[in-house]
């Protein structure tokens, strides 16, 4: 199974970064996802990581570490829209995704 | 291109009922996926189906039952509700279970059981 923590509540201020850190304990990793959830919407693909290093997407990043079972998101630039909930998802290696908490993260002007 | 689409939108019932939950996708993705998403929790797999013709069991699978006879529906059953499955449910997609291919979400059903 999975084990897989993430921060409860993040706030930073519009123009601002933000890392949301991510730590997983798994019995046979196969890719880390991170999605982006908007109150009362579904969840949103963000980024995919299954080998170690620094994935960029325009204003977001994505870092894995897996001897570590580590990974965080970076969001530059923030924006008000980006004020949402991040979910950090390890899948298995029967290819099933298991999900933290969520980090809720609210911009401010 | 609709993608994927749950209904209903919402809907309350009754403890002891029986309710199918519907899951529709156009996009002709071979693996489809049930969560259900509480406050606090985040998002649990109930069942998941890789291909059609096969489901298996997720994290949370009892009081639920699944069907995958087409590639594109999947329905999820809950044979006699209970207040406990009062939640969000999410149906999801993906092309095929294992690369780079992400799972895409339907909008969600929220089940209230009173």
């Amino acid at each position: 199974g999975q084990n897989i923590d993430q921060p409860t509540e993040m706030t930073a201020t519009e123009g601002a970064i933000v890392q949301i850190n991510c730590t997983y304990q798994t019995s046979g990793f196969n890719g880390l996802f991170w999605y982006q959830q908007h109150a009362g919407e579904a969840p949103t693909f963000l980024s995919y990581n299954v080998l170690d290093g620094l994935e960029e997407k325009g204003r977001f990043s994505s870092f894995l570490s897996r001897s570590k079972g580590y990974s965080y998101l970076l969001l530059k630039e923030l924006q008000m829209k980006d004020s949402a909930s991040y979910l950090c998802a390890v899948r298995d290696k029967d290819y099933k995704l298991s999900f933290g908490a969520g980090t809720t993260v609210t911009v401010r002007a | 291109i609709a993608g994927i689409t749950q209904a209903p939108t919402s809907q309350i019932l009754a403890a002891g009922r029986r309710m199918t939950l519907r899951c529709t996708q156009d996009m002709r993705h071979n693996a489809m996926y049930w969560y259900r998403q509480d406050l606090g929790l985040g998002l649990r797999l109930i069942h998941y189906s890789n291909t059609a013709g096969t489901t298996g069991k997720g994290e949370v699978p009892d009081g639920y039952s699944v069907s995958r006879a087409n590639t594109d529906d999947f329905p999820l059953t809950l044979a006699s509700a209970v207040p406990s499955q009062t939640s969000v449910y999410f149906c999801a997609s993906s092309l095929k279970p294992g690369g780079p291919d992400t799972q895409y979400f339907g909008p969600g059903t929220r089940l209230t059981v009173l």
